[in-house]
This record gives C-alpha cells, sequence and structure tokens, in this order.
C-alpha cells in the first residue's frame, strides 16, 4: 500500500458525459501528479500540482483540467467523453524535489461506450 | 527534445537472468528511477540511481552511466511473478520526471 488513496476504482459512462476523479496523496506529500495509461500504453504525464498551484503541464486535453485543494487532496475533470478517453488513470504523489520519488495510487479505471 | 528508449519486449525463462536496458536524452538530469508494474495494477519503486555505477538490492540491479545516457536494470533468478512492465524514467529536475514507454518481461518456465 503507498498510501495514495483514488475513488472511484471503476467508472462507466457515456459518450459526451463528465466525470471527476478523486485523489488524497501520502501524508505529508504536496506535489500531486496525474497519468493516463490507454491499453498496452505507457504512463502519459497529464498535469502536475504542489501545494494547490499548477507546476507543470504535459499532454493534457482541453477538455481535461485538474485542481489541488488546501487539504492537498487533488480532482480531475473529464468533460465530453470520448471513447478514446478510456483508460487506467493514475495519480501520484512525491514529496521533496531532490529525490522526487513518486508513490503511485491503485488507478481508476474509466470506461467509455 | 526529451528521448526514453527501451525495448518493448523481452522474453526470459524462470531461474535465469535477464537485463533490460534504457537510453536517455533529456534536457536535465538529475537521477533514473526503475518502476515495476504489473498489468492493471500502479507501478512500484525499483531503484533510482544517481551516480554512474551498479547498484545491487536483492535479486534486482540498476546500472548506470550518465556520460553514455544510459543504464539497465538487472533481474537475477527470475521467478514468474516477476512478468511485468518495467519503467525506467528520468528525474529531470524539481518536480519533472519522464516515464519510457516501458519493457514487457514475459518469465516461462
Amino acid at each position: 500500500d503507498s498510501g495514495v488513496t483514488q475513488t472511484p476504482k471503476h467508472l462507466i459512462t457515456a459518450t459526451g458525459q463528465r466525470v471527476t476523479l478523486r485523489c488524497s496523496p501520502r501524508s505529508g506529500d504536496l506535489s500531486v501528479y496525474w497519468y493516463q495509461q490507454s491499453l498496452d500504453q505507457g504512463l502519459q504525464f497529464l498535469i502536475q500540482y504542489y501545494n494547490g498551484e499548477e507546476r507543470a503541464k504535459g499532454n493534457i486535453l482541453e477538455r481535461f483540467s485538474a485542481q489541488q485543494f488546501p487539504d492537498l487532496h487533488s480532482e480531475l475533470n473529464l468533460s465530453s467523453l470520448e471513447l478514446g478517453d478510456s483508460a487506467l488513470y493514475f495519480c501520484a504523489s512525491s514529496a521533496g524535489r531532490t529525490y522526487n520519488e513518486q508513490f503511485f495510487g491503485p488507478g481508476t479505471r474509466l470506461t467509455v461506450l | 527534445g526529451q528521448n526514453i528508449d527501451q525495448p518493448t519486449e523481452m522474453t526470459a525463462t524462470e531461474g535465469a537472468i535477464v537485463q533490460i536496458n534504457c537510453t536517455y536524452q533529456t534536457s536535465g538530469f538529475n537521477g533514473l528511477f526503475w518502476y515495476q508494474q504489473h498489468a492493471g495494477e500502479a507501478p512500484t519503486f525499483l531503484s533510482y540511481n544517481v551516480l554512474d555505477g551498479l547498484e545491487e538490492k536483492g535479486r534486482f540491479s540498476s546500472f548506470l552511466s550518465r556520460s553514455k545516457g544510459y543504464s539497465y536494470l538487472l533481474l537475477k533468478e527470475l521467478q514468474m511473478k516477476d512478468s511485468a512492465s518495467y519503467l525506467c524514467a528520468v528525474h529531470t529536475g524539481g518536480f519533472k520526471t519522464i516515464f519510457g514507454a516501458g519493457t514487457r518481461l514475459f518469465v516461462k518456465a
């Protein structure tokens, strides 16, 4: 158990819908990362927050947005969903700048029908 | 640009040794991670190399050559449970880490 929690574990929805994925980082970690992993693909970095502020952006679509709240949990919002958005979405957290080991949550499996 | 290359798939026999290579070209370098990821599960940390050389941790060892932009993960005494994807990732600085596409390892009896 990495200490990072993600909810829900599974999500099935229809095209055009909007969903929210939630992540709670390890106790004490200020940084949260979001990744997308499609079937048989590598981890695609989406976005990173540090202590409530956006710090880095990867290949995140405009239909997707995220935020980190004062209690450090984070939410990833996916809207106007398409079939191709079906994937595993991982959240990871890390503590410091110099080492930056990332601890991954169990992921949310999103299926868009 | 940023580039991390790993073989897509490898197959090895139970009890054998396998070496998974990773080459990288990145704009910065603080260290290199190896993660293990079983299908449908979260990646888990295996190693982090900052300095050149070999670091051994049980059946797993990781090597780094910063001048060559090269690393490898060595798995000894392979077990069936080692069948997984192995992700090479470069910590380029600050909070930025770039992941390779991963190498899927199949261990056969």
